[in-house]
């Protein structure tokens, strides 16, 4: 079955620090890569995503490359913000299975100023 | 874009009674929707695919008598905890998949935090 990997947390960092999450995957087909961000009492918001080999999502400052050779999507920024401190889930869909999607546990990122 | 909008965002009630969340989309619609439950430590559990017009699908070890889905409509779903307990106090999320970009992507409600007493 699809399953995905994610680092454990919390991982925290002080403001403008590199930023990295690391995620693998193993899946069926063909699947779609996602992060979704959630922060504190909230729901869960899709930060990027890639459908194919080689794709880069992007969004807000953070990024993520979908790289089959290693089934990872490992998220990055550059210079993260207190305002960054939140739950990262790294999820798939698979095109060869169900709709449902399969989510990582989630990483909390703390970033101190 | 795509929105979801679940309600209440916070409930208390009594050990022993029922309480019903409500999910609703609100610019598209939805035949179908999950919804989970959050652990402590942000693991999201799958509880169950509600689809409309039909019965819900529930996960394994999921209890269908306690947890009640029902999708009455292409915008609504509604959980219902009946005989809530303490050990049911937890935050549950609904979501909606759709279309973006030319991928599968979810919608999710901003959550409903549930504390029995």
């Amino acid at each position: 079955g699809n399953s995905v990997t994610q680092m454990e947390g919390p991982v925290t960092l002080s403001e403008e620090a590199f930023l990295t999450i690391n995620c693998t995957y193993t899946a069926t087909g063909y699947p779609s890569l996602f992060w979704y961000v959630q922060y504190p009492g909230e729901g869960l918001q899709l930060l990027l995503k890639a459908t194919k080999a080689d794709d880069k999502g992007s969004n807000k400052g953070f990024e993520a490359t979908y790289r089959k050779e290693t089934t990872s999507f490992h998220l990055e920024k550059g210079s993260v913000q207190v305002s960054d401190s939140a739950v990262y889930f790294c999820a798939l869909y698979s095109s060869g299975g169900s709709y449902i999607p399969t989510f990582g546990r989630g990483t909390s990122l703390i970033v101190h100023p | 874009g795509a929105v979801v909008s679940q309600h209440p965002s916070w409930v208390i009630c009594k050990s022993g009674t029922s309480v019903k969340i409500e999910c609703r989309s609100l610019d598209f619609q939805a035949t179908t929707m999950f919804w989970y439950r959050q652990f402590p430590k942000q693991s999201l559990m799958l509880m169950a695919t509600s689809n409309e017009g039909s019965k819900a699908t529930y996960e394994q070890g999921v209890e269908k008598d306690k947890f009640l889905i029902n999708h009455a409509s292409l915008t609504l779903s509604t959980l219902t905890v009946t005989s809530a307990h303490p050990e049911d106090s937890s935050f549950y999320i609904c979501s909606a998949p759709g279309r973006s970009g030319g991928a599968n992507v979810l919608t999710f409600g901003a959550g409903s935090r549930l504390t029995v007493l």
